[in-house]
């Protein structure tokens, strides 16, 4: 494995509720990214970033936040919970821009 | 607008035969290709890449082709093996856009023993 794991695996959560996901990595990579799978749409940008403290938005950044205070942590959150957010989560790990990204396992997240 | 699009969602395909997954781009700027394959409850996995530069990387049975006049790659998986059974994703990134990688829709493909 290549040192990159998200917690928790599984959440239920009500509509309206404050989510947290995290991703943590022992791989040292400066990039970290948050994708969201949905059928149809494939495996869509989130949020990401190139550093400590460092963070940009992705292409379905609304209604998400994320922060990153040390290098292996990369934390997401859901502001208000919508059912539209149901959806499996990946984190992603990277070491330099133009390479392949190693995928972690996921979260799936249900809103209901 | 998706950018990168794979626009057929399966493929069934007889064991030992040819598998052939295609992607259809729009951005121009692309210059670094990727595909990833996905089991079930798993994360992606990377398969393959080529550089703009090239126009086919071959990788053991994976083969990838890269057609930039048509903005269009495949990837060819030579023999078809039932544990290739899986999703296929396609992804494409450009230095203009920070090399941030955008994926298809994905292309589940079943391997019929």
């Amino acid at each position: 494995d290549a040192g990159i794991t998200q917690s928790p695996r599984h959440k239920v959560t009500e509509t309206g509720t404050p989510v947290t996901l995290r991703c943590h990595q022992t791989e040292n990579h400066r990039y970290m990214y948050w994708y969201r799978q949905d059928p149809g749409h494939g495996l869509r940008l989130i949020h990401y970033s190139y550093g400590v403290k460092d963070t940009d938005k992705g292409e379905v950044s609304d209604g998400y936040s994320v922060s990153r205070s040390k290098t292996e942590d990369f934390l997401l959150t859901l502001e208000s919970a919508t059912s539209s957010q149901t959806s499996v989560y990946f984190c992603a790990i990277s070491a330099d821009r133009g390479y392949g990204y190693t995928f972690g396992s996921g979260t799936r997240l249900t809103v209901v | 607008d998706q950018q990168v699009k794979q626009n057929s969602p399966s493929l069934s395909v007889q064991e030992g035969r040819i598998s052939i997954l295609n992607c259809d781009y729009t951005n121009s700027m692309f210059d670094y290709f990727l595909w990833y394959k996905k089991y079930p409850a798993e994360g992606p996995t990377f398969l393959i890449s080529i550089s703009s530069i090239k126009d086919k990387n071959e990788d053991g049975r994976f083969t990838v082709f890269l057609n930039k006049s048509a903005k269009h790659l495949s990837l060819h998986i030579v023999p078809s093996q039932p544990g290739d059974s899986a999703v296929y994703f396609c992804a494409a990134s450009a230095r203009d856009s920070s090399y941030k990688l955008i994926f298809g829709s994905g292309t589940r493909l079943l391997v019929r023993p």
